[in-house]
């Protein structure tokens, strides 16, 4: 079956590295995902990786994946206070499938 | 280039009720797919339409039904409003029939209550 976790809340301090971590289920999945949603908005598209890849830099962005243990974590460098938001893992397997969003993490930036 | 627009903004029904929300999707874009944010959760997936056609569909009561039109646009229709339909609806569009990461923008949702 499809199942996506995340924690549900991380607090850091502004230039720290955040990492938010996200735990899937399903072994078919070809691609992973970060978004964005901050309040009362839609959903941001922050960087995705193809599940035969271990790692994907993007910036301040980094996406590890342990495709054994079914784990991605999104770290961000030099966190910023307009990093706050929710982010969501999801996952979506090949072709037109839908997306498979987890609950979500709250991260919030303090000055 | 106006990307993925939805309406109306807000929306406050009753129970009941029946509710149409509408979604333009992307410039060059033929796919949509509509989703389901309750407060505090992820995004729950309802159904895709792709070709006019209902190509895909979540675990969701015949409550909820969809149309695409020609131009691509897209309706989704809740009948029998109940209080936990109360959430934000999210529209998706790609292009192809294709969800990939790199192709499919969300626009910003339409909030729905229901008293």
């Amino acid at each position: 079956g499809e199942d996506v976790e995340q924690s549900l809340f991380l607090s850091v301090r502004e230039g720290d590295s955040s990492v938010i971590n996200c735990t899937y289920t399903d072994s078919s999945s070809t691609y992973l995902y970060w978004y964005k949603q901050e309040p009362g908005a839609g959903l941001q598209l922050l960087t995705y990786i193809f599940s035969n890849m271990d790692m994907k830099q993007d910036q301040r962005l980094t996406v590890l994946l342990n495709k054994k243990d079914k784990h991605l974590s999104l770290r961000i460098a030099d966190t910023q206070t307009g990093d706050s938001a929710i982010y969501f893992c999801a996952e979506s397997q090949q072709g037109f499938q839908k997306l498979v969003f987890g609950t979500g993490t709250r991260l919030l930036v303090s000055p | 280039d106006a990307g993925v627009t939805q309406s109306p903004t807000h929306l406050i029904k009753t129970r009941g009720q029946q509710v149409t929300l509408r979604c333009s999707p992307k410039s060059g874009h033929d796919t949509v797919s509509w989703y389901q944010q309750a407060l505090g959760q992820g995004p729950q997936f309802i159904f895709q339409y792709y070709e006019e056609e209902e190509r895909q569909r979540g675990n969701f009561p015949d409550r909820f039904s969809g149309h695409q039109f020609p131009n691509y646009s897209s309706e989704l229709n809740v009948n029998a409003l109940l209080l936990g339909d109360s959430a934000l609806y999210l529209c998706a569009s790609s292009f192809g029939g294709r969800v990939r990461a790199d192709t499919q923008y969300f626009g910003p949702g339409t909030r729905l209550t229901v008293l």
